[in-house]
């Protein structure tokens, strides 16, 4: 079944805590994308990487950090630097340039 | 870099009805889609359309790209229809930047 998933769907962590949250795809893509959303906002973008081993700061990078080591993986971890870290967070992947995305991981931070 | 503004903000249909959604850009895209967001969160694509006319269904879009907007047609709305349609568009290789939205509500 070929796809992009992202796990976990649902996260709660305590304050100050690093959180990694995985997106996979086997589409054979070779773009990837994070990107947030806050409730009643639009997508922003955190990082993306149009090649393994590669990857560029969005506008909201900040206390964020990705790696690149695979074609099919692009995890994100939200580090305790980040001041506001609940939002539901959305992978996306191309080819070419048309993009699709993950169901989303909703985070929470308690 | 590219603004992307969605008119309107929020839309409320009776179900049967038909609405038209409007995506402006402040620049010259190449590449344009249009997503709904389901209740669930998932983003599902509706159109790939940087030029011309598409059909699927119940639902059109068109990019008039020299002007610089595109139109998502919904006809006979349904009430599975209802949550944010988003427009993104891009240039060259960068990422597509994302309007904030089309919020969307049919009611039976």
């Amino acid at each position: 079944d070929g796809g992009i998933t992202q796990s976990p769907k649902y996260l709660f962590r305590k304050e100050g805590q690093n959180v990694t949250l995985s997106c996979e795809q086997n589409l054979n893509h070779d773009a990837m994308y994070w990107y947030r959303q806050d409730p009643g906002q639009g997508l922003r973008l955190i990082y993306y990487s149009q090649i393994v081993n590669d990857f560029q700061k969005g506008d909201i990078a900040e206390g964020y950090s990705v790696s690149r080591e695979k074609k099919e993986s692009f995890p994100l971890t939200v580090t305790s630097a980040q001041k506001n870290p609940t939002a539901f967070y959305l992978c996306a992947s191309a080819w070419g340039v048309e993009q699709f995305f993950g169901p989303g991981t909703r985070l929470t931070v308690l | 870099g590219i603004q992307v503004e969605q008119s309107p903000p929020d839309l409320i249909l009776q179900e049967g009805a038909n609405s038209t959604l409007r995506c402006n850009f402040s620049d010259s895209v190449n590449n344009l889609q249009w997503f709904h967001q389901n209740p669930w969160g998932q983003l599902i694509n509706l159109f790939y359309i940087p030029s011309g006319t598409k059909q699927n269904g119940r639902l059109s879009a068109t990019t008039v790209a020299t002007e610089r907007y595109s139109l998502l047609y919904i006809s006979s709305s349904q009430t599975t229809d209802s949550g944010v349609y988003f427009c993104a568009g891009n240039s060259g290789n960068t990422p597509l930047v994302f309007g904030k939205g089309t919020r969307l509500s049919v009611i039976a």
